[in-house]
């Protein structure tokens, strides 16, 4: 079976630090570029970054930038986001995604059900 | 950064009803825009990217259209399950951004 699958997520006080990670399965997880985007409470989707299959490029939200670091390992079939420097303005559900196989579009066709982080 | 601004915040249809959904980009996104349908504590699921292709697996009553800076979506004859909230987001260039969301409910 296809899946993504978060964890990692928590309380946290402001200016603390939570790594998330990403188990993958059922695919080539190496040869695609993955996703972090998060969710406030009641609120819409947001981007947070992206990183190509080889992890020799990334891009960051302006957001997160300097702050956030996200990386992988394909032996291991698992992403990672690590957060630094944590505020209110972090809490959120995190969702992994999966790149969109067979095309050059930077839309997402497969999502983890997502890690809850709360800063407080 | 791009803005994707989504009208209306709440569509209110009644089931077998259609649906029109409006998306709208700060500046000429081409047809890279993707929309997304979430469903209240589920991940996102992909329906349409490249403006107008259809997702693997998902039914031909979903359908998107536009270009440039425009974008619509179409759901024809609702079904139970499509009451949920509705995303775009372009995929032109970065930062990925998305819309703020159009809720369609039960009428």
């Amino acid at each position: 079976e296809v899946q993504l699958v978060e964890s990692g997520g928590g309380l946290v006080k402001p200016g603390g630090s939570l790594r998330l990670s990403c188990a993958t399965s059922g695919f080539a997880f190496g040869i695609y570029s993955m996703t972090w985007a998060r969710q406030a409470p009641g609120k819409g989707l947001e981007w947070v970054a992206t990183i190509v299959s080889s992890g020799t490029s990334i891009n960051y939200a302006d957001s997160v930038k300097g702050r956030f670091t996200v990386s992988r390992d394909n032996a291991r079939n698992s992403l990672y986001l690590q957060m630094d420097s944590l505020t209110a303005e972090d809490t959120a559900v995190y969702y992994c995604a999966r790149r969109i196989a067979g095309t050059q579009l930077w839309t997402m066709d497969l999502w983890g059900q997502g890690t809850m982080v709360t800063v407080s | 950064e791009i803005v994707m601004t989504q009208s209306p915040a709440t569509l209110s249809v009644s089931p077998g009803e259609s649906a029109t959904l409006s998306c709208r980009a700060s500046q000429s996104v081409s047809s890279k825009l993707a929309w997304y349908q979430q469903k209240p504590g589920q991940a996102p699921r992909l329906l349409i990217y490249g403006t107008s292709t259809r997702a693997t697996g998902i039914p031909a009553r979903f359908s998107g259209s536009g270009s440039g800076s425009e974008f619509t979506l179409t759901i024809s004859s609702l079904q139970s399950e499509d009451f949920a909230v509705y995303y775009c987001q372009q995929h032109y260039n970065w930062p990925l951004t998305f819309g703020g969301g159009t809720k369609v409910d039960i009428k």
